[in-house]
Parts: C-alpha cells; structure tokens; sequence
C-alpha cells in the first residue's frame, strides 16, 4: 500500500497569510494527488486534484503543484473560514489512501 | 443538484450487521464508479470499498480495504440509483461516519461530490 504523509500535523497562522502544506507519497505516484478540505462535522470537500487542478468552484488562493512523491497545497492569503482540516489522498492505485491531515489553527 | 444521501447508520453491538445505503441524484449514477469512505470519530479519513458501474452485476470491479475485506460487500442497483454496503461481523474499530463519495470522470480518479455521511456505532 501508498502511504501518505502530511506535514506539519498543525499550523498556527494568521488571516491574510500564505501558508504551504505538505504531502509525501511511499513511492511515485505521478500526478495522482488530490486535496480535501474538510471542516468540523461536515463532508469533506474536494479542493484540488491530479495535484494542481482547481475543482470548480474553489477559491483562486488554493494551488496546488507537485509531481511525484512530494506535493504541496499552498493557500495565498488566509481566510476566515479556511482555518480547518486538510487532507490529501492518492489515487493511483487501491487501496486509495489518505494522508493524516493537517489542522490549521488560528494564531 | 447533484446529490449523495446516505442511511441506515445506527448502533449496532460486536459480530452484528448493519446495511447502509446511499441514493444518489441529479447525476447519471451508472456511468460513474462509487467508493466508501469512513472517519472514526477524532480521526482521519479511510478509504473502505469501490465499485465500478458496469452491469451485469458479475462484472462489477470491486475493491476493498484490508481493515473490511471478508466482512463487508459493497454493491449497487443502477436502476434505483443507489450504492450499498453491507457490512457484517461488525467490531468497535468499525465505529465511524461512513460517506460514500462518487469517483469523478476526469480520470485522475478523484472524489468529486460527496453525502452528508451516515453515523455507525458499534457496541455492547
């Protein structure tokens, strides 16, 4: 199995910050990367996928880049409402698997 | 509007069984693939089962992950629109919010729209 990690675990950050998460793959798994954002107690949502397309309907200030192994999800200024939980996930083979997520935290 | 509605969560003790369900709408269900997603509560995400939408039913590409493989089938009825789980000889570790998660046709195989999830307790 792909095992995905993320890092940091967590991040204090402010509003209007740039902040850049992490995600490491076991081994290449191309561009086979998706995003998740996921807020308390709600479905998680897809952000980005094949590591650097923007789901319709996102935000402009989520990128994402990566190729690969290594991958990140990088938020130009942070809002409000983006102070949740961030997941990636691999999609290149089964069994799919998720990275452990990354809480962002408000400073 | 596209729409995934999970059911029939619920409490259910050890070695038991539950069947959830998930109805989807305003998309057409059997030219998409299907997964099962669930999170233990305070956890992360875990991937469950897939199903591919071909018919008849013994063509189905099926997948599971390790932690249900042998206790949970997934299956579903195009014509009802609707994907299942049957998930038996059930354990605490089992305890989660399942979702079911439609696989985009973008082929990068990602899960593009989601249901609110079903909540499945499993204790004595």
């Amino acid at each position: 199995d792909i095992q995905m990690t993320q890092s940091p675990s967590s991040l204090s950050a402010s509003v209007g910050d740039r902040v850049t998460l992490t995600c490491r793959a076991s081994q290449s798994i191309r561009s086979y990367l998706n995003w998740y954002q996921q807020k308390p107690g709600k479905a998680p949502k897809l952000l980005i996928y094949g590591a650097s397309s923007l789901q319709s309907g996102v935000p402009s200030r989520f990128s994402g880049s990566g190729s690969g192994t290594d991958f990140t999800l990088t938020i130009s200024s942070l809002q409000p409402e983006d102070f949740v939980t961030y997941y990636c996930q691999q999609s290149f083979s089964m069994p799919r698997t998720f990275g452990q997520g990354t809480k962002l935290e408000i400073k | 509007e596209v729409q995934l509605v999970e059911s029939g969560g619920g409490l259910a003790q050890p070695g038991g069984f539950l069947r959830l369900s998930c109805e989807a709408s305003g998309f057409i269900f059997n030219n998409y693939n299907m997964n099962w997603v669930r999170q233990a509560p305070g956890k992360g995400l875990e991937w469950v089962s897939y199903i591919s939408p071909s018919s008849p039913a013994s063509s189905h590409t099926i997948y599971y992950a390790a932690s249900v493989k042998g206790r949970f089938t997934i299956s579903r009825d195009n014509a009802k629109n609707s994907l299942y789980l049957q998930m038996n000889s059930l354990r605490d570790e089992d305890t989660a919010v399942y979702y079911c998660a439609r696989q985009s046709n973008t082929g990068l195989y990602d899960m593009d729209v989601w249901g609110l999830g079903t909540t499945v307790i499993v204790s004595s």
